[in-house]
């Protein structure tokens, strides 16, 4: 079954102990992204990566670190979470084409409670 | 300004009705409108794609952009109690997509 996953689905945390939400994909998708989900905001893109080795800032990146060694693998890094990084994550996937993003695959979400 | 603002309702109506999404946008760069909908305690999912001014129709589903005033809609014909959901609206170029923030919509029996 094509599937973004993302693991842990919910975690409750302390400020500035470090963490790592994972995602994972098997579509064998280049473009990969992460996102977080705030009540009247939507959803806001954090950083993406459109292929291996290649990532960049989306337009909320600040506390938030990222890495594409493979390319089936997202992970996002907190490495000094704060209260304000509260929120619903997102994962997503795509295929691209020269014209732009269409469909985005997302996985089931992480819910962060940073004390 | 947000690059895409949506109106951010709630917006609840009965079952049967014509609902009206709306979503302008500032940015002419982008070439591909989208529609997402996302249930509760679940990711957004895919529900329309168009990259042309004009409409596309999928089933009960119409969307609908007018480039010149940088306008998209989404209207649901004949809706029902399952399409009570948050309706995204969404604008992409070759390497970035923007969403909206979202309309939640709720269809009452």
């Amino acid at each position: 079954e094509a599937q973004v996953t993302q693991n842990p689905r919910y975690l409750i945390t302390v400020t500035g102990k470090k963490l790592t939400v994972t995602c994972s994909q098997n579509m064998n998708h280049e473009y990969m992204s992460w996102y977080r989900q705030d009540p009247g905001l939507g959803l806001r893109q954090i950083y993406y990566s459109m292929n291996v080795e290649v990532t960049d800032k989306g337009d909320v990146p600040e506390g938030y670190k990222v890495s594409r060694k493979e390319k089936r693998n997202f992970p996002l890094i907190l490495e000094s979470p704060s209260p304000n990084q509260t929120s619903l994550y997102f994962c997503a996937s795509t295929e691209t084409s020269g014209r732009g993003i269409h469909e985005q695959f997302f996985g089931p979400g992480t819910r962060l409670t940073v004390l | 300004q947000k690059e895409v603002e949506q109106d951010p309702g709630p917006l609840s109506v009965p079952e049967g009705a014509i609902v009206s999404l709306n979503c302008t946008y500032s940015n002419s760069a982008f070439q591909y409108f989208m529609w997402y909908r996302q249930y509760s305690r679940k990711g957004p999912e895919l529900l329309m794609y168009t990259y042309s001014s004009g409409n596309k129709e999928d089933g009960r589903f119409t969307a609908q952009v007018d480039k010149s005033s940088k306008y998209i809609s989404l209207f649901i014909r004949d809706s029902q109690p399952s399409d009570s959901a948050t309706y995204l609206c969404a604008i992409s170029s070759a390497s970035k997509i923007i969403f909206g923030s979202g309309t939640r919509l709720s269809i009452r029996p």
